[in-house]
């Protein structure tokens, strides 16, 4: 069965402090991993799309790699704003083009 | 990218009753899909809407229970029948140009069932 697991599930940061949010996933083909940023009240905001292993996506402080098996968004020296919760979704090669979600992780951008 | 509306923002409703969810996309896309988002929870497939035919439903959901039109290629509708408490969440419509593409969310409707 096709599964996407996110850890952390929350993260308290300090303004500066860089880390790395990781997404694990379980699929029978890959076709896409998507990440994206939700604030509160309002809908996902698309970050990035990764398709192979190897490949690498950047915009502002928030990098994205992936692997065979899991992604990582790396947060360099985030700020307050980069506070929200960052779910991943894949996309399977075999069916439909439906996303799997995993639970997202909460992030805290402490200034 | 893609701009979504949907209508209403929220609404509270008694046990029972229908809410239809409307939600409009700015330019014409490949695939529309709905989403239910419970409190502090991730975000759950509902269904695919299609263009022309049936919906497609994931496992756990039903037509009888979330009826889904889409006449168009910009616009599609979720209505919650029958309402109970339980179906007290956050409805999310997305849209995206290609299947293998992104998917672009909606602003989502708050629902509250009393």
């Amino acid at each position: 069965e096709d599964q996407v697991t996110q850890s952390p599930e929350a993260l308290r940061l300090q303004e500066g402090e860089s880390s790395s949010l990781n997404c694990s996933y379980t699929v029978s083909g890959l076709r896409g991993l998507f990440w994206y940023r939700q604030d509160p009240g309002k809908g996902p905001e698309f970050l990035f799309t990764l398709y192979s292993a190897g490949e690498e996506k950047e915009k502002e402080r928030l990098k994205a790699t992936l692997t065979k098996k899991e992604s990582f968004l790396h947060i360099t020296a985030p700020k307050p704003e980069d506070s929200a919760t960052y779910l991943c979704a894949v996309q399977a090669t075999s069916g439909t083009y439906k996303y799997i979600f995993g639970t997202g992780t909460r992030l805290k951008v402490l200034a | 990218s893609a701009v979504i509306s949907q209508k209403p923002s929220r609404d509270i409703c008694q046990r029972g009753t229908s809410l239809t969810i409307q939600c409009q996309v700015d330019s014409q896309v490949t695939m529309m899909f709905w989403y239910r988002q419970q409190p502090g929870q991730s975000l759950t497939l509902i269904a695919t809407a299609n263009q022309g035919s049936e919906a497609t439903y994931e496992s756990g959901f039903v037509i009888d229970k979330f009826p889904i039109s889409r006449p168009n290629l910009t616009f599609s509708t979720l209505t919650v029948s029958n309402m109970s408490p339980e179906d007290s969440s956050i409805y999310l419509c997305s849209a995206s140009r290609g299947g293998d593409g992104e998917q672009f969310f909606g602003p989502g409707t708050r629902l509250t069932v009393l």
